[in-house]
């Protein structure tokens, strides 16, 4: 069956600290891949996302994600996180049909 | 403005009763999806539906039943057949092209006591 893991489900950073948050997928096939943010109250949004070309997707507020192909892996990244950084990330993988599967989140607390 | 409406945002039920959430999206989108967010296992898909009168079962699709007769509209019945129905459902919908953005409604909290 297809699976989305997301390494790690709390991550407690400074500010200005560099944030890596793992996400893993198995699907053999053609993969759309996403990564989603929510924020404290609100809804869930798109971050950035993946269909083809460049591995390497730049999305809002100075995040991006590099797709390896390879490891089947779409890690988020963000050279310095800001306290309004803080916020549950999910990793999604939609497979050849209008079927999205989210990873598990990852619950990121930013200390000012 | 464009978007997904969910109500109620917050619905208490005894348990054994029937209960439906309504969604309704007003951006003409093709595609609309239930899924329950809990937390530390992220949002499982409960059903999806890519056209009228049409929808397909997700992962965890037993105890819920849904009907797609309009395109804007996507109700979601939790019956007294799920097990464990206290969580947070979130509507969310897409245009006709696969693989695109989903956009999610702001989600109603259910409590079965």
């Amino acid at each position: 069956a297809q699976s989305v893991s997301q390494h790690n489900h709390h991550v407690i950073l400074s500010e200005a600290a560099s944030l890596e948050l793992g996400c893993n997928y198995s699907y053999g096939g053609t993969v759309n891949l996403f990564w989603y943010v929510q924020y404290p109250g609100q809804h869930l949004q798109l971050l950035l996302k993946y269909f083809s070309g460049d591995p390497l997707v730049k999305g809002i507020k100075g995040f991006e994600a590099e797709f390896i192909k390879s490891k089947f892996s779409f890690n988020l990244r963000k050279p310095s996180v800001q306290w309004s950084d803080t916020a549950e990330y999910f990793c999604a993988v939609t497979t050849g049909g209008f079927k999205t599967i989210f990873g598990a989140g990852t619950r990121l607390f930013v200390k000012a | 403005d464009g978007g997904i409406t969910q109500s109620p945002k917050y619905l208490f039920r005894k348990e054994g009763q029937n209960v439906t959430l309504s969604c309704e999206q007003n951006l003409n989108h093709d595609a609309m999806y239930w899924y329950r967010q809990d937390p530390g296992q992220g949002l499982r898909l409960i059903y999806y539906s890519q056209i009228v009168n049409d929808f397909q079962k997700g992962d965890i699709a037993e105890g819920y039943s849904v009907s797609r007769e309009k395109k804007e509209s996507f109700p979601l019945t939790v019956t007294s057949a799920q097990k464990n129905p206290t969580a947070f459902y979130l509507c969310a919908s897409t245009p006709q092209a696969i693989g695109n953005t989903i956009y999610f409604g702001e989600g109603s909290w259910l409590t079965v006591v």
